[in-house]
């Protein structure tokens, strides 16, 4: 069975840091691009970012460039999403997603884990 | 960015009934288009990929059709458990982006 579970969220103040983990059981973990998709109370989703299955590719949505850096271990089934100069609009859901083709839909995701930014 | 837009953004329907939901896309994206169910307070379901094929284990009375800038997804036969979100999110290009959705109650 697919498993991804996601860890590390919490309450930050503005501008700081916060690195979320997805752990990965049940598949192939290193065959699968992987994605962090996001989901502000109440709204709609939002993709953030994905990985290649080697980690030498990646791809961000434009809000988050420069901010967010994703990065996965093969080794430990595991995704990661470091997130710094958080901002309030950062306050979301964030969910690990698995894409078994070229990293173009979401075939599994996790529960997510809430990121919320206030002072 | 490629925006996709949805329509209806609600609707409320009788188990058994047709129901049809319409995606657009700001730009054309070939068939690269997936359709996502959401119930409350759980995660995201893929239901079709490639605008027409069904996810594996999705029950057949979900389709969808189109191609280039328009898309539809149609329950053909609406259960009590289809209630929820329904998403349209394009992979042509990135960054990868989502409709609004469109929220289906059951009468």
């Amino acid at each position: 069975e697919v498993q991804l579970v996601e860890s590390g969220g919490g309450l930050v103040q503005p501008g700081g840091s916060l690195r979320l983990s997805c752990a990965a059981s049940g598949f192939t973990f290193s065959n699968y691009w992987m994605s962090w998709v996001r989901q502000a109370p109440g709204k709609g989703l939002e993709w953030v970012a994905n990985i290649k299955q080697n980690g030498g590719e990646n791809y961000y949505v434009d809000s988050v460039k420069g901010r967010f850096s994703i990065s996965r271990d093969n080794a430990k089934n595991s995704l990661f999403l470091q997130m710094s100069t958080l901002r309030a609009e950062d306050t979301a859901l964030y969910y690990c997603a698995s894409s078994t083709t070229l990293g173009y839909y979401f075939d599994y995701w996790g529960q997510g884990t809430l990121v919320t930014v206030s002072s | 960015a490629i925006r996709m837009t949805q329509s209806p953004s609600s609707l409320s329907a009788s188990t058994g009934d047709k129901v049809t939901i319409t995606c657009r896309a700001s730009q054309g994206v070939s068939s690269y288009l997936a359709w996502y169910h959401q119930k409350p307070g759980k995660a995201p379901e893929l239901l079709i990929y490639a605008a027409s094929t069904l996810q594996g284990g999705v029950p057949s009375r979900f389709s969808g059709s189109g191609s280039g800038t328009d898309f539809t997804l149609t329950i053909s036969c609406l259960q009590s458990e289809d209630f929820g979100t329904y998403y349209c999110q394009q992979y042509y290009s990135y960054p990868r982006t989502f409709g609004p959705g469109t929220k289906v109650d059951i009468k």
